[in-house]
């Protein structure tokens, strides 16, 4: 069965920071992954995607991912957080087994940017 | 705008009771989707459903059911055989279901029980 690991659950950064947030899957096979976000009071949005190509993807508002297979690793980036950055960020896998897309969703990582 | 309506927002229930939670989308999407989503546990997969008159369990379809009679609609009714039925729960779309498709999600119902 398909798992992702976010092993963040809070972080608290100052503005200005630089924002790396860990995501791990497993699943042997071919993958699709997400990053979205969820601002306070907002729905969930989808902040970035990889499917193929260049495993440096980037995405809305300054972020960016990176797919390392070796690893399983799809870690998202953000070289320098805004007070606005405050929400919970979740990493999804779908694995490409099915032709259904089927999310198997991290627990989240609920980000605090203090001005 | 174009999106998904979760109805009501919150939502509460006597224990033993049914309660069916609504999603509507004007999306013109075929696949939609149910989650739950609990408090440390991230997004599970409740039921989906591919197009019109089909949908399929998903992770933790135990003590929910499904009906697709109408594209845009995708009612999720919640059991008296969930037994852990508080949560917050998550409607989404997507165009077809397919793999490099993004879901769009809904802004949930919170189901408490009285």
């Amino acid at each position: 069965a398909q798992s992702v690991s976010q092993h963040n659950h809070h972080v608290i950064l100052s503005e200005a920071a630089s924002l790396e947030l860990g995501c791990n899957y497993s699943y042997g096979g071919t993958v699709n992954l997400f990053w979205y976000v969820q601002y306070p009071g907002q729905h969930l949005q989808l902040l970035l995607k990889y499917f193929s190509g260049d495993p440096l993807v980037k995405g809305i508002k300054g972020f960016e991912a990176e797919f390392i297979k070796s690893k399983f690793s799809f870690n998202l980036r953000k070289p320098s957080v805004q007070w606005s950055d405050t929400a919970e960020y979740f990493c999804a896998v779908n694995g490409l087994n099915t032709g259904f897309q089927k999310l198997v969703f991290g627990t989240g990582t609920r980000l605090l940017v203090s001005p | 705008d174009g999106g998904i309506t979760q109805s009501p927002k919150y939502l509460f229930r006597k224990e033993g009771q049914n309660v069916t939670l609504s999603c509507e989308q004007n999306l013109n999407h075929d696949a939609m989707y149910w989650y739950r989503q609990d408090p440390g546990q991230g997004l599970r997969l409740i039921y989906y459903s591919q197009i019109v008159n089909d949908f399929q369990k998903g992770d933790i379809a135990e003590g929910y059911s499904v009906s697709r009679e109408k594209k845009e609609s995708f009612p999720l009714t919640v059991t008296s055989a969930q037994k852990n039925p508080t949560a917050f729960y998550l409607c989404a779309s997507s165009i077809d279901g397919t793999d490099n498709q993004p879901q769009h999600f809904g802004d949930g119902t919170r189901l408490s029980i009285l």
